[in-house]
């Protein structure tokens, strides 16, 4: 079974300064991994996935994850946060292969990031 | 706008009393689920469905039932409210490959009093 574990619930940072959000999984077999994210009273949105090829993935907004098999992490980081990045992120993680768990996300327990101004 | 739809936004329900929480979407996708999000917990899964017609437990199943008759509606039963079940609750589909991931809808929040 595959487990994911985000090591900070809350992030406070000051506008334009870097942030790195943490995660690290779990499992037995190959995974995909994804960051999502939440605004306030909205639902979770897809922010960047790593399915294969090169380790580091970017999204449209300037957030960059990188994974590290070796350390079983996929770090999520920007190096200058706005006001609107305030929301909670959620690593997720989702075997590759056939059994019962297939296609299933298997969600971290999201990390609260607030920026001030 | 393709996504997914759910309903009601918000509820504040009666212990003891029946509620189906209404989920549609228009994407065709095969699988379903549905999470639950409670502070400092994330989401948990609740039920899922890989295909119309078949159904499955989640990591919090008790309380609640669901089914699946076609490939858009997934509808969440609680046959009877307890306090412990509120929460905002998230219906979310993919099309069942491992890399495709989740659409969500934009939640229920269900409070039970």
């Amino acid at each position: 079974a595959q487990s994911v574990t985000q090591l900070d619930s809350q992030v406070p940072v000051f506008e334009e300064a870097p942030v790195e959000l943490r995660c690290n999984y779990s499992s037995s077999v190959s995974v995909y991994l994804f960051w999502y994210v939440q605004y306030p009273n909205q639902g979770l949105q897809l922010l960047l996935k790593y399915l294969s090829g090169s380790t580091l993935v970017e999204s449209i907004n300037g957030f960059e994850a990188e994974f590290n098999k070796s350390q079983t992490s996929f770090h999520l980081r920007k190096p200058s946060v706005h006001i609107s990045d305030t929301a909670e992120y959620f690593c997720a993680v989702s075997e590759i292969g056939g059994g019962t768990s297939y296609g299933k996300l298997t969600f971290g327990q999201g990390t609260i990031l607030t920026v001030h101004p | 706008i393709a996504g997914i739809t759910q309903a009601p936004t918000s509820q504040i329900l009666a212990a003891g009393r029946r509620m189906t929480l209404r989920c549609t979407q228009d994407m065709r996708h095969n699988a379903m689920y549905w999470y639950r999000q409670d502070l400092g917990l994330g989401l948990r899964l609740i039920h899922y469905s890989n295909t119309a017609g078949t159904t499955g437990k989640g990591e919090v199943p008790d309380g609640y039932s669901v089914s699946r008759a076609n490939t858009d509606d997934f509808p969440l039963t609680l046959a009877s409210a307890v306090p412990s079940q509120t929460s905002v609750y998230f219906c979310a589909s993919s099309p069942t490959r491992a890399g495709d991931g989740y659409t969500f809808g934009s939640g229920t929040r269900l409070t039970v009093v």
